[in-house]
């Protein structure tokens, strides 16, 4: 167990629709990343926040947003959601060691979205 | 863009082999080289990491080896078993503008009792 938690753990949706993912990093870690796999894909970086602030952003879509909470845990925001979207979302979480320092990320057990 | 290459897509080996993953890196302020395993529906998870100021690290029958010059680093899997099999993804991060990790595309790994 990396002491991340994601909710939910399986979301299925139709075409159209939005929703929202929730991320609780491991206690004391203050940055959180976003990812999207695609089946039998690799990770694609989407978004990291970092102590409530957006600190790195990848391929992530117009139509997706997150944001980082005071208590860090963090929301990703999917909306008019398309057939592509179905994927597993992960999160991960990281310390802040010092500016320059390693970037150890441990990952969530992931939520598996379907868009129908 | 930045990217990070990863070969075999798919290795299979016998119980006892060694398995041999490579992964090569585009941005060279990189400085910092995880490894992850994913088992079929968990997130991945930490294995073996390196940094720039090494060039081996290893762990039990896990070792990883890094060369700076050639942008390319290494995953050794010795003695390899049944619950090796699992998805291994390299990764390489730039502590410089937000600690963007990029992951290679994955090799899945079977290895046969």
């Amino acid at each position: 167990d990396s002491g991340v938690t994601q909710t939910p753990k399986h979301l299925i949706t139709a075409t159209g629709q939005r929703v929202t993912l929730r991320c609780s990093p491991r206690s004391g870690d203050l940055s959180v990343y976003w990812y999207q796999q695609s089946l039998d894909q690799g990770l694609q970086f989407l978004i990291q926040y970092y102590n409530g602030e957006e600190r790195a952003k990848g391929n992530i879509l117009e139509r997706f947003s997150a944001q980082q909470f005071p208590d860090l845990h963090s929301e990703l925001n999917l909306s008019s959601l398309e057939l592509g979207d179905s994927a597993l979302y992960f999160c991960a979480s990281s310390a802040y060691r010092g500016a320059g320092a390693y970037n150890e990320q441990f990952f969530g057990p992931g939520t598996r979205l379907t868009v129908l | 863009g930045e990217n990070v290459e990863q070969h075999p897509s798919t290795l299979s080996v016998q119980e006892g082999d060694s398995a041999v993953i490579k992964c090569t890196y585009s941005d060279s302020a990189s400085n910092y080289f995880p490894w992850y395993k994913q088992e079929l529906g968990k997130g991945p998870q930490l294995i073996i990491d390196i940094r720039s100021n090494v060039g081996e690290k290893k762990d039990q029958r896990i070792a990883v080896t890094l060369n700076k010059t050639a942008k390319h680093f290494s995953l050794h899997i010795t003695e390899t078993q049944p619950e090796d099999s699992a998805v291994y993804f390299c990764a390489a991060s730039n502590p410089a503008g937000g600690f963007k990790t990029i992951f290679g595309a994955g090799t899945r790994l079977f290895v046969k009792a």
